[in-house]
């Protein structure tokens, strides 16, 4: 089945704790994002990545690390947590045959930074 | 620069309603416009899409009318039923990346028996 894969879904952590989120899709896609969805705000890009070894910066980047080192794989770094990064995570990826714009998303990791 | 703008929910219909969730946009040029589904617990995925003007997106029992005079895409159903219940996101294709999207703030739907 066509997927992309978040995990964890849920996390609990403290202040300054690292922590990485990997998300991994099995559709060959060149792109993938990141975003984060808080209530009255929607969806925020962090970051995007067109292919391997490329990335980039989305809306609100900062606190967040990203890399792309295989093409299924694009993982989430928490370098040093903070409470204003709780929020619901959604990994998205694309490719060519997706058609335009059209994303496929994870399930979601909810994180909470106490 | 390019915007969407959706009504602000909750909104809360009884089952076999009509629905309208309102979106417009601001854009240059003529961008693809998509309503995206976030049921609960779930990622989003596509509902539907319009890729120019008076195009119809349908599924699911749901359409939306790419309107250029009035830059707008407005979601419809004629008669929606609790399983309805969800999170409803417009949103414009970048005209510089196929895969690049820009989102509106998301519209709650609660759909009561």
């Amino acid at each position: 089945e066509a997927q992309v894969t978040q995990n964890p879904r849920y996390l609990i952590t403290v202040t300054g704790k690292k922590l990485t989120v990997t998300c991994s899709q099995n559709m060959n896609h060149e792109y993938m994002s990141w975003y984060r969805q808080d209530p009255g705000l929607g969806l925020r890009q962090i970051y995007y990545s067109m292919n391997v070894e490329v990335t980039d910066k989305g809306d609100v980047p900062e606190g967040y690390k990203v890399s792309r080192k295989e093409k299924r794989n694009f993982p989430l770094i928490l370098e040093s947590p903070s409470p204003n990064q709780t929020s619901l995570y959604f990994c998205a990826s694309s490719g060519p045959l997706s058609g335009a714009n059209v994303l496929t998303f994870g399930a979601g990791s909810r994180l909470t930074v106490l | 620069g390019n915007s969407v703008t959706q009504m602000e929910g909750p909104v809360t219909l009884s089952e076999e309603a009509f629905l309208t969730i309102n979106c417009t946009y601001t854009a240059t040029g003529y961008p693809s416009l998509f309503w995206y589904v976030q049921y609960p617990g779930e990622g989003l995925q596509l509902l539907l899409k319009a890729t120019k003007a008076d195009d119809k997106g349908s599924n699911k029992g749901f359409e939306a009318t790419y309107r250029k005079e009035t830059t707008s895409f407005h979601l419809e159903k004629g008669s929606v039923q609790v399983s309805d219940s969800a999170v409803y996101f417009c949103a414009l294709g970048s005209m510089d990346s196929n895969y690049q999207l820009i989102w509106g703030a998301g519209t709650k739907l609660i759909i009561k028996p």
